[in-house]
């Protein structure tokens, strides 16, 4: 079946301007992540949706940073007044059985952000 | 603080030879652990994960890895390398009752040379 997809694939967008990255689970997924991949933090992660619960928001950097998801399926990453160092690939990920610590993670092929 | 870490930023490997690369974990508590695999432009693909049980743990493309509890690892390795292998390896690992954010190491870089 369909994997995770994510769009755009590329984003280019000048410093302080704000972008949306959305993110389309596998279908009957219940939980989603969003995690920041960049050379100088590695694999970072920043948000986590499971069900109707409230979101766990520990990892988002700064309240520029939000997200959310409607419908419990489709979620959109939006970064208010972009900076250089938002510059990352932004990965989606979706787990079938409600997020727990032992689920297994499927991720998209990301989006490239670059601010420049 | 939790952390994940893989001590090898490259490993260089023959193809045919066997090859590891090495994760190393500092966590409060038991730990769930995970290997993916990233090749270039790609997301992260799912290889394997330890949550209990055999201590072997066998997983996608012949790779398999050993959760060593006293040493605090769990190391990826397969028998024979293929040139196809070679891309960047993620180890992760995640904590019971806080959701499935995983934690994961730096990274690993594989090249396999014919």
């Amino acid at each position: 079946g369909a994997g995770v997809s994510q769009s755009p694939s590329n984003k280019v967008t000048e410093k302080g301007k704000d972008v949306e990255l959305r993110c389309d689970p596998i279908s009957g997924h219940t939980a989603l992540y969003w995690y920041r991949q960049s050379l100088g933090q590695g694999l970072e992660f920043l948000i986590y949706f499971q069900g109707n619960s409230a979101p766990d928001k520990s990892g988002l950097p700064s309240d520029r940073f939000s997200a959310e998801r409607t419908g419990g399926s489709v979620s959109t990453l939006t970064i208010q007044r972009t900076q250089q160092e938002d510059s990352a690939v932004y990965l989606c990920a979706s787990s079938p059985w409600g997020g727990g610590s032992t689920d297994t993670q499927y991720f998209g092929p990301g989006t490239r952000l670059t601010v420049l | 603080a939790q952390s994940v870490a893989q001590p090898e930023d490259q490993v260089n490997v023959a193809e045919g030879n066997p090859l590891t690369v090495k994760c190393t974990y500092s966590v409060s508590g038991n730990p769930y652990l995970f290997w993916y695999v990233q090749y270039p432009n790609r997301g992260l693909q799912f290889l394997l994960k330890y949550i209990t049980g055999d201590n072997l743990v066998k997983g996608s493309y012949g790779f398999e890895a050993e959760f060593n509890k006293s040493q605090t690892s769990f190391h990826l390795k397969k028998p024979s390398a293929l040139v196809s292998d070679s891309a960047l390896y993620f180890c992760a690992v995640s904590l019971y009752n806080q959701g499935g954010k995983l934690i994961f190491g730096q990274g690993t870089e594989l090249s396999v040379k014919p």
